[in-house]
């Protein structure tokens, strides 16, 4: 079975320009989240999605950021304009609901790094 | 205030001793909490999971848990060289799931 599909891994742009970073969860799983990964901030959560639904998006920096999921195979993550300080690496995790084969294991894609010139 | 604490180390063990890291939350709220190991470069993958009070075993690693002094900790016996990496505490409250800076450490052989 595939695990979670990020894309692209690795992305280079220039400030101002529109980011687009992709995820494909797990088949099955109704939980996704973005994640943030940088050396000063740690794993910071940006946005979660029950059921394609955005539940908590209080971690999303600012305006700049917008994310959605329409549909239950298929999540974006977008920035613009981007900036220098947006350089990070971004994970998007999917997990499956309460269940019988439920453990709480956060199922992690390999990551989108963004550099911002 | 983060939702959860760790010192960010170096810690740094001998092969073959005891490696301890701890993690610090900051209120009562009913929770479950994750240990994950991230190799540099890599995705953060899932080493245990414990979700009431009290030590739970896995091979080389222990997850302690005390909700009442609001601390989280894991044990690593017999450090390998292999186990050098960053170790993050993840917190879960209701669905929502908060890491913690993580915890470098280095097993010097």
């Amino acid at each position: 079975d595939a695990g979670v599909i990020q894309s692209p891994r690795h992305e280079v742009t220039e400030m101002g320009q529109e980011v687009t970073l992709r995820c494909k969860p797990i088949s099955g799983h109704d939980y996704l989240f973005w994640y943030r990964q940088t050396m000063m901030r740690g794993l910071e959560l940006l946005i979660y999605f029950n059921n394609n639904v955005p539940i908590d998006d209080s971690g999303m920096p600012e305006d700049r950021f917008s994310a959605k999921m329409p549909n239950a195979s298929f999540s974006t993550l977008k920035i613009q304009p981007s900036e220098p300080r947006d350089s990070a690496v971004y994970f998007c995790a999917s997990r499956p609901d309460r269940g019988v084969t439920y453990t709480g294991e956060l199922f992690f894609g390999e990551g989108s790094r963004l550099t911002v010139l | 205030q983060k939702e959860v604490e760790q010192n960010s180390g170096p810690l740094s063990v001998p092969e073959g001793a005891i490696a301890s890291l701890n993690c610090t939350y900051s209120d009562r709220v009913s929770q479950s909490f994750f240990w994950y190991r991230q190799y540099s470069g890599k995705s953060p993958e899932l080493i245990m999971s414990i979700y009431s009070n009290g030590d739970k075993e896995d091979g080389r690693f222990t997850a302690q848990l005390n909700k009442a002094s609001q601390y989280v900790s894991l044990l690593i016996r017999d450090s390998q060289p292999s186990d050098s990496a960053t170790y993050l505490c993840l917190r879960e409250y209701g669905n929502k799931l908060v890491f913690g800076a993580g915890t470098i450490l280095r097993v010097k052989s």
